[in-house]
């Protein structure tokens, strides 16, 4: 199976900090990873799929890059509403996701 | 309008079995691959299982393989899930998803309880 591994587990900031979240794949999933925004309670929202497209709707902040086993999703400019929790999907081979990283106010 | 509406959760001792259905609407259904992803209480999100638009292709994470079998009906616009020796680590959220890109429609979640 694949294991992603994502990175931090928090990460503390302040409105308009640019923040970087990092997935990394234990082997090559080409492209095959979508990022996704989660709110207590709430189902999750996709915000980037094939790595770096950006879904629709989705605030043009949010960006994804990488491919083969290493991610990053960047917010370029941190706004309230992006105080949550993002999880990275690998959908190569099944779908497994990375752990999570709680942004968190500063 | 995409909807995704999941049904059959609820409470279940140690070793039951529970059948979760996902019924779709707004979107044609057969033309697209699922996914079933838990959340236990406090946790990340799981993916479960998933099954192509066909049927031809179907997954699981080790932690149900062999307890867990997923289906669909796309005469029915229904995907589902059967869970058979239900253990407490399987009390989660259990939402459906379309897979579209990443999963771009969730459902709302039910919730099962593996519990004496």
């Amino acid at each position: 199976d694949i294991q992603m591994t994502q990175s931090p587990s928090t990460l503390s900031a302040s409105v308009g900090d640019r923040v970087t979240i990092t997935c990394r794949a234990s082997q090559s999933i080409s492209s095959w990873l979508a990022w996704y925004q989660q709110k207590p309670g709430k189902a999750p929202k996709l915000l980037i799929y094939k790595a770096s497209s950006l879904e629709s709707g989705v605030p043009s902040r949010f960006s994804g890059s990488g491919s083969g086993t290493e991610f990053t999703l960047t917010i370029s400019s941190l706004q309230p509403d992006d105080f949550a929790t993002y999880y990275c999907q690998q959908y190569n081979s099944g779908g497994t996701f990375g752990q999570g990283t709680k942004v968190e106010i500063k | 309008e995409v909807q995704l509406v999941e049904s059959g959760g609820g409470l279940v001792q140690p070793g039951g079995s529970l059948r979760l259905s996902c019924a779709a609407s707004g979107f044609t259904f057969s033309s697209y691959s699922m996914n079933w992803v838990r959340q236990a209480p406090g946790k990340g999100l799981e993916w479960v299982s998933y099954i192509s638009s066909s049927s031809s292709t179907i997954y699981y994470a080790d932690s149900v393989k062999g307890r867990f079998t997923i289906s669909r009906d796309n005469a029915k616009n229904s995907l589902y899930l059967q869970m058979n020796s239900l253990r407490d680590e399987d009390t989660a959220v259990y939402y459906c998803a379309r897979l579209s890109g990443g999963n771009d429609y969730w459902g709302q979640g039910t919730l099962v309880t593996v519990s004496s």
